[in-house]
């Protein structure tokens, strides 16, 4: 709920606004990425993934860039929209682990 | 398909109690995750089964045991519940052991008091 947002870094933003995530990993092995959403009370659900061989990938609204050589991945939301409130998880797997989960990011979007 | 199904979606324990979160997948994944999240930690590894008949330690698997029932369904148990151990408890499958997307329940959140 939202005591999975304390001591989060916060994005705020204007309803139809650009909303740019971002996440530093650690793992120069990881070989692939994901970004998930979690609203109040809820698990986390997918958003985008992307491979290692791709530096860029687009879904609905949403974009995925990934930087190897600074290991550093971000997420772009195109007309963020009050239900786009939520925290927002990077994941890291390489071949040799289990996923990784960044801390999170708290976004606000006010109408 | 409901996917990932946990229960309980609460539960208050006292210290030294013991209880089971259950949880089961719909998908025939192979693979099965349980996580806790603390505000402001993100999600940490307790335990997984990367596939029917064996489990592993994640990041922080002190004080939990854990027992893959058969394909669908992957149980934590805490033998004797800390204060520490208040937290929510997230249950994941996916359908190989790496480099694919984890299917997440909603949740469990567990009150120690």
């Amino acid at each position: 709920g939202e005591s999975v947002g304390l001591h989060l870094p916060t994005l705020s933003v204007q309803e139809g606004d650009n909303s740019i995530i971002n996440c530093a990993y650690s793992n120069s092995a990881s070989d692939y990425f994901i970004w998930y959403k979690q609203e109040s009370g809820k698990g986390p659900q997918f958003i985008i993934d992307i491979r290692s061989n791709m530096d860029k990938r687009q879904g609905q609204r949403v974009t995925v860039l990934l930087n190897k050589t600074v290991k550093h991945l971000s997420l772009q939301i195109a007309a963020t929209q009050p239900g786009d409130s939520a925290v927002y998880f990077c994941a890291e797997n390489s071949g040799y682990s289990t996923l990784t989960f960044g801390k999170g990011t708290m976004l606000l979007v006010s109408p | 398909n409901a996917g990932v199904t946990q229960t309980p979606k609460f539960q208050v324990l006292k210290t030294g109690q013991s209880m089971t979160l259950q949880c089961a997948q719909d998908m025939n994944h192979n693979s099965m995750y349980w996580y806790r999240q603390d505000p402001g930690m993100g999600l940490r590894l307790i335990y997984y089964s990367a596939s029917e008949g064996t489990t592993d330690k994640g990041e922080v698997p002190n004080g939990y045991n854990v027992s893959r029932l058969n394909k669908r369904e992957f149980s934590l148990r805490l033998e004797s519940a800390a204060p520490s151990q208040t937290s929510v408890y997230f249950c994941a499958s996916t359908p190989l052991y790496q480099n694919t997307e984890a299917f997440f329940g909603q949740g469990t959140r567990l009150t120690v008091v």
